[in-house]
């Protein structure tokens, strides 16, 4: 099935720890996006990819790194500069032809 | 930047009753876009809509550019039709969305 694909569903970190959320899509987008919600609030945008080897920076992305080296593959990492990091994260990637964004079914992060 | 603002912020409805969602944004845009999420997080793509009337079985929305408004109409709803549903427009031409708060949507048996 085509689509994309967030790993895991859940994740807990300790305290100092950076963490790597996985997000893979078969969709043959070129611009991928991760964004991040807080509960009861939309959807603010981390960073965003529109090609290979290349990435910016979003509205929150103090605490967050990302890369970017296949077409398919965008993963987040968590830093332990993120002081507030339990939210739930949301992976993106747009159609170029349409503009259409369509999101992987996300990954609850908590922090223990 | 752009402001994107969504009313109601919650609407309860009763099985089979109709209702009308808007999303008001400040500046122009060359498309929007509708989203539902599901009770699981999940966020499905309703509409693309830049402007006119598009129709999607018990669901239609109709954006209006140049009064930089846009309705998402769901008639005769049914429970899974709860959620909470976005709309959003582009920032700039690279496909950053900025996103309205979002509309709870319950529906009663």
């Amino acid at each position: 099935d085509g689509g994309i694909t967030q790993s895991p569903k859940y994740l807990f970190r300790k305290e100092g720890q950076n963490v790597t959320l996985s997000c893979e899509q078969n969709l043959n987008h070129d611009a991928m996006y991760w964004y991040r919600q807080d509960p009861g609030q939309g959807l603010r945008l981390i960073y965003y990819s529109q090609i290979v080897n290349d990435f910016q920076k979003g509205d929150i992305a103090e605490g967050y790194s990302v890369s970017r080296e296949k077409k398919e593959s965008f993963p987040l990492t968590v830093t332990s500069a993120q002081k507030n990091p339990t939210a739930f994260y949301l992976c993106a990637s747009r159609n170029r032809d349409s503009g259409a964004l369509y999101f992987g079914a996300g990954t609850r992060l908590s922090v223990l | 930047g752009i402001q994107v603002e969504q009313s109601p912020p919650d609407l309860i409805l009763q099985e089979g009753a109709n209702s009308t969602l808007r999303c008001n944004f400040s500046d122009s845009v060359n498309n929007l876009q509708w989203f539902h999420q599901n009770p699981w997080g999940q966020l499905i793509n309703l509409f693309y809509i830049p402007s006119g009337t598009k129709q999607n079985g018990r669901l239609s929305a109709t954006t209006v550019a140049t009064e930089r408004y846009s309705l998402l109409y769901i008639s005769s709803s049914q429970t899974t039709d709860s959620g909470v549903y976005f709309c959003a427009v582009p920032t700039d031409s690279w496909g950053k969305l900025q996103f309205g708060a979002g509309t709870q949507v319950v529906v009663t048996p």
